[in-house]
């Protein structure tokens, strides 16, 4: 079975904190991705990276940055974390072109 | 900008009767379409995928595609309690690595 894990499941940080959500998967899959999703504003694509050290620009990339230094971890990056970040953060991985799997999601609280 | 449209719902189903959920998107050039299901408080998680015309089959799950109309379905036969959640449906982009998701469904059935 696919597992993507995330380094939280809740998380509350205080506004300008720096906060890394990190993302593992243990399929050997290409890509990666994070999103936030929001109510009424559904999935909405951040970053990805389709290979070690690779990243592109999704919908909302503005505030965000990425790191990935192993295959199969991805971190996600706020630098000066603001209360509209506020959100749910998932990640997923999939092989090129394949589907893909979700982790449980990390629940980001900014105050 | 290529969107994807769900109906947001919520639709409401008595049990055992057939749900159906509907999709259109927008990239003509889109080779893969997925179904996902969402419950309160949880991830994504993959129901279905489709990548040909005409209908997809598996247990109580039926995908629909039909490209020339840019549309996309999911029928639930014999719907369950269980069933009830938020059904996202998402699009591959032409390069088939990031997907687009529709803002989804909010499926109720009722016992």
């Amino acid at each position: 079975d696919v597992k993507v894990t995330q380094s939280s499941r809740y998380l509350v940080k205080r506004t300008g904190e720096k906060v890394f959500l990190e993302c593992v998967q243990d399929m050997d899959h290409e890509n990666m991705f994070w999103y936030r999703q929001d109510p009424g504003l559904g999935l909405r694509l951040i970053y990805f990276s389709y290979d070690v050290k690779m990243k592109e620009k999704g919908d909302i990339p503005e505030g965000y940055s990425v790191s990935r230094e192993k295959k199969e971890r991805f971190s996600l990056i706020l630098e000066s974390a603001s209360t509209n970040q506020t959100s749910m953060y998932l990640c997923a991985s999939s092989f090129i072109g394949g589907t893909q799997y979700f982790g449980p999601g990390t629940r980001l609280t900014v105050l | 900008q290529k969107e994807v449209e769900q109906n947001s719902g919520p639709l409401s189903v008595p049990e055992g009767a057939i749900a159906s959920l509907n999709c259109t998107y927008s990239d003509r050039g889109s080779q893969s379409f997925f179904w996902y299901r969402q419950y309160s408080g949880k991830s994504p998680e993959l129901i279905m995928s489709i990548y040909s015309n005409g209908d997809k089959e598996d247990g109580r799950f039926t995908a629909q595609l039909n490209k020339a109309s840019q549309y996309v379905s999911l029928l639930i036969r014999d719907s369950q309690p269980s069933d009830s959640a938020t059904y996202l449906c998402a699009v591959a982009d032409q390069a088939g690595t990031a997907l687009i998701f529709g803002k989804g469904t909010t499926l109720s059935v009722s016992s």
